[in-house]
Formats: structure tokens, C-alpha cells, sequence
């Protein structure tokens, strides 16, 4: 069956720039997360979603970050105003529902998001 | 401040011998760690759990051991093979949250 897919792969913007990151999770997930991962770190939690809704939104640095899942499947990461720092990989990740302890997260290919 | 920490970055093992990735963690509110294995340009891949109410989980080749004293947890892979050179992160859980470590780059050597 289809994994976790992201899209685009690889994203190279200019500083201050908008972008938008997609996820299409695993068809009947429910719970879908966005971790960003920067060079030479574990990811790093961000947001996540059970259903439409945004249950722990936590994890976002600042209001340039901002994640919407409209219809409780593809979701989008949205920057606002890219900085430097923001380059990194960024991981969506889905799940079946909250109630498993063990959570087992399924991971997308990540998009390589590049701010020159 | 890092709550789940892989101390060692790399790890190099001949292949055929047993692999020892180490993970401590700092919170004891934890329910569940995870094992998680990464290949290039690809998203980590769940290996194995174990909760907290455990020591010992086996699946395979894969063994996770569990010391909630010394807040310490350790994969053994046995015996590695060539397939097993990778990234592996360490992570634990409450609710469904998830912190990960740094990551241990792991090579089987031939």
C-alpha cells in the first residue's frame, strides 16, 4: 500500500519568501504530525493533527509557521518570510489514532527545504 | 535541554558481531521509547518499542532493554549485518508526543 508521500522533495527559496510543504498521509490515518529536522539533529516536533483539528501546535518556533489539514487528510506546512534558519528537513509523519501506546509513526520522505 | 540523548554519533561494527546503540533520557514521565531506523534521503523507520512497564523487548535480530533507574535504554542488534548500516534514533514518548535524539550513525563493516 502507499506510505507517507511528500511533496516537493526538494524546495530552494530566497529569504523572505512564502512556502508551502505538502503531506498526503497514509489512507485511514487519522493523526498526522510535521517534525523539522536540521543537520546533525533527531526531528524535532512541530505540530500535530488528530482529525481537522490541530490538538498540540506546541512544537511550531514562532507565527511564520503555521499547518492546516482542512479535510482531515493532506495537510500543508506553510512558512511565512523564510529565514536561513529555517532550512531543513522537514518529516510528516501519520498514525492510526492517539489510543495506541505505541504510536507507531509512519514517515514521509521529508521535503529538503533550502532558504539561500 | 535535550531529554533524550544518544551519546555516541557513530558506531562501527565488524559485521557478524552484536551492535550496542545506547540512549538515556532525563524525564521519567516517558510511557514508551522507540527505535527508529534511517537511510539516506529516505523518513525514519519504526524498529521496535518497548513500554515502560517493561525491561525487555525482543523482535528478531532486535532487543531493546529497559533500565528505568538509571534512565537508560540500549538496542542490541545480533547478528548485524551489512543492511543494518544506518541511522538509528532513539525515542520516547508520552501521549503522542515524541522526542527524538540526536541520532547514532551505525556501520557494519565487512
Amino acid at each position: 500500500g502507499a506510505g507517507v508521500s511528500q511533496t516537493p522533495s526538494n524546495k530552494v527559496t530566497e529569504k523572505g519568501k512564502y512556502v508551502e510543504l505538502r503531506c498526503d498521509p497514509i489512507s485511514g490515518h487519522t493523526a498526522l504530525y510535521w517534525y523539522r529536522q536540521s543537520l546533525g539533529q533527531g526531528p524535532e516536533f512541530l505540530i500535530y493533527f488528530q482529525g481537522t483539528g490541530a490538538a498540540d501546535d506546541s512544537g511550531l518556533p514562532n507565527d511564520r509557521f503555521f499547518a492546516v489539514r482542512p479535510e482531515g487528510s493532506v495537510s500543508t506546512l506553510k512558512i511565512q518570510r523564510t529565514e536561513r534558519g529555517d532550512s531543513a528537513v522537514y518529516l510528516c509523519a501519520s498514525s492510526l489514532s492517539r489510543s495506541d501506546i505505541y504510536n507507531e509513526q509512519f514517515f514521509g520522505p521529508g521535503t529538503r527545504l533550502t532558504v539561500l | 535541554d535535550q531529554q533524550v540523548k544518544q551519546n555516541s554519533p557513530s558506531l562501527s561494527v565488524q559485521e557478524g558481531r552484536i551492535s550496542i546503540l545506547n540512549c538515556d533520557y532525563t524525564n521519567s514521565m516517558f510511557d514508551y521509547f522507540l527505535w527508529y531506523k534511517k537511510y539516506p534521503a529516505e523518513g525514519p523507520t519504526f524498529l521496535i518499542s518497548i513500554s515502560s512497564i517493561k525491561d525487555k523487548n525482543e523482535d528478531g535480530r532486535f532487543t531493546v532493554f529497559l533500565n528505568k533507574s538509571a534512565k537508560h535504554l540500549s538496542l542490541h542488534i545480533v547478528p548485524s549485518q551489512p543492511g543494518d548500516s544506518a541511522v538509528y534514533f532513539c525515542a520516547a514518548g508520552r501521549w503522542d508526543k515524541i522526542i527524538f535524539g540526536k541520532g547514532t550513525r551505525l556501520h557494519i563493516l565487512p
